[in-house]
């Protein structure tokens, strides 16, 4: 597609629910990143993804959460067992990841969580 | 470490004022440079970016960045404010690998 895609935009869950975002990068996009957003806040790294290898999930806040990128394409979050601090917009950004390139990101619209 | 310092997390100008949005960094070897805006309810669009060469970088609606070394400093620049610049700013730097550090960010009102 022309951009990073991601659904849902907004996500409502009962705490203790588990919940899926979706992203879908840039065609031919090599890396892949997700970022969590809390209110007032810049984004901060979640996980990193070069094609299906998930080469780094240092700033997942804990075991609840898991990204996936099966075939190197589109990437889903899941947050099991949710809980009000989950709250956040969730960006997905990806990049050509080529070496010897910029590697700039290029961001989804993010998906806004409410966890009640 | 690497971090991203932006001093002032609310600025307001008056339209046609000089916008200034400063951003430091910390970083052990020479980073890329990128800021961001972000309009409401919106995923981040880059505005500029520094890798090498030139210092001073152009970016899209009229915004410019200059990268000092000896200051650590990437702060962000317009002539003139209008209207539609109200958003939020993202200074980020990109180190060895892929990681990406953002700083906590700026929300910049224009005044009419």
């Amino acid at each position: 597609g022309a951009g990073v895609s991601q659904s849902p935009r907004y996500k409502v869950a009962k705490r203790g629910q588990d919940v899926a975002l979706r992203c879908d990068p840039i065609s031919g996009h090599v890396s892949l990143f997700w970022y969590q957003q809390a209110l007032g806040q810049g984004p901060e790294f979640l996980t990193y993804f070069q094609n299906e290898a998930q080469l780094d999930k240092s700033g997942l806040p804990s075991d609840r959460f898991f990204a996936e990128r099966p075939e190197g394409s589109v990437s889903t979050l899941k947050i099991q067992r949710t809980q009000q601090e989950d709250s956040a917009v969730y960006l997905c950004a990806s990049s050509l990841g080529l070496a010897g390139t910029t590697g700039e990101l290029f961001f989804g619209e993010g998906s806004r969580l409410t966890v009640l | 470490a690497q971090s991203v310092t932006q001093l002032g997390s609310h600025v307001s100008v008056s339209e046609g004022a000089l916008v200034l949005l400063r951003c430091n960094y910390s970083s052990s070897v020479p980073p890329y440079l990128f800021w961001y805006v972000q309009y409401p309810n919106q995923g981040l669009q880059l505005l500029l970016k520094y890798t090498t060469g030139a210092t001073l970088v152009k970016g899209i609606n009229g915004f410019e960045a200059e990268f000092k070394k000896s200051e650590t400093s990437f702060h962000l620049t317009k002539p003139s404010a209008h209207m539609s610049d109200a958003a939020e700013y993202f200074c980020a730097v990109r180190v060895f690998g892929n990681q990406f550090y953002f700083g906590t960010g700026t929300s910049l009102t224009v005044i009419p």
